[in-house]
């Protein structure tokens, strides 16, 4: 089937390691995204990439770190500098540059203990 | 950049009622979209509707481009229907979200 899969579902990190959350997608999708969800919160967007080997910031970029090395994956980095981790984060992908219709994957929640 | 209001911030209603979503947008956009976030926190595609109107069962979706503003109208709610809805433009070349509407359908 063709989805997004984001990995993993729950993740549990201590206080200054960094973590990395999988998305892959098999959609054949040039575009993917970052977005995260505080409890209550719409969505707000990290980084996008609109062609394999590009991406670029969105609204909240700091302390997050990307690469898109191909076209199926977007992993997403949330390293020591993010003051606030500890969110719901969805990775989507669209088959346009200019944003065609967004599917996302079931999320990654992450917990800073 | 583009500003997304959704109204009202929460509904609650009893099962069988017909409620009606609103999304308003500050600029003229390319795309818009609503999308249903289940209880486990899945965003679920409702519909894909820069303009026009759009029907799926007891789901329907209008969007008037020209006045800034979409419409997510659902009939004879079901207990499943449940949970946040959101509208997300496209400004430039980035989706962006409006706060959502909670939706609570009572049995």
């Amino acid at each position: 089937d063709g989805g997004i899969t984001q990995s993993p579902k729950y993740l549990f990190r201590k206080e200054g390691q960094n973590v990395t959350l999988s998305c892959e997608q098999n959609l054949n999708h040039d575009a993917m995204y970052w977005y995260r969800q505080d409890p209550g919160q719409g969505l707000r967007l990290i980084y996008y990439s609109q062609i394999v080997n590009d991406f670029q910031k969105g609204d909240i970029a700091e302390g997050y770190s990307v690469s898109r090395e191909k076209k199926e994956s977007f992993p997403l980095t949330v390293t020591s500098a993010q003051k606030n981790p500890t969110a719901f984060y969805l990775c989507a992908s669209s088959g346009g540059a200019g944003h065609g219709e967004l599917f996302f994957g079931e999320g990654s929640r992450l917990t800073v203990l | 950049g583009i500003q997304v209001e959704q109204s009202p911030p929460d509904l609650i209603l009893q099962e069988g009622a017909n409620s009606t979503l609103r999304c308003n947008f500050s600029d003229s956009v390319n795309n818009l979209q609503w999308f249903h976030q289940n209880p486990w926190g899945q965003l679920i595609n409702l519909f894909y509707i820069p303009s026009g109107t759009k029907q799926n069962g007891r789901l329907s979706a209008t969007t008037v481009a020209t006045e800034r503003y979409s419409l997510l109208y659902i009939s004879s709610s079901q207990t499943t229907d449940s949970g946040v809805y959101f509208c997300a433009v496209t400004g430039a070349q980035k989706l962006v979200f409006g706060q959502g509407t909670r939706l609570t359908i009572n049995p």
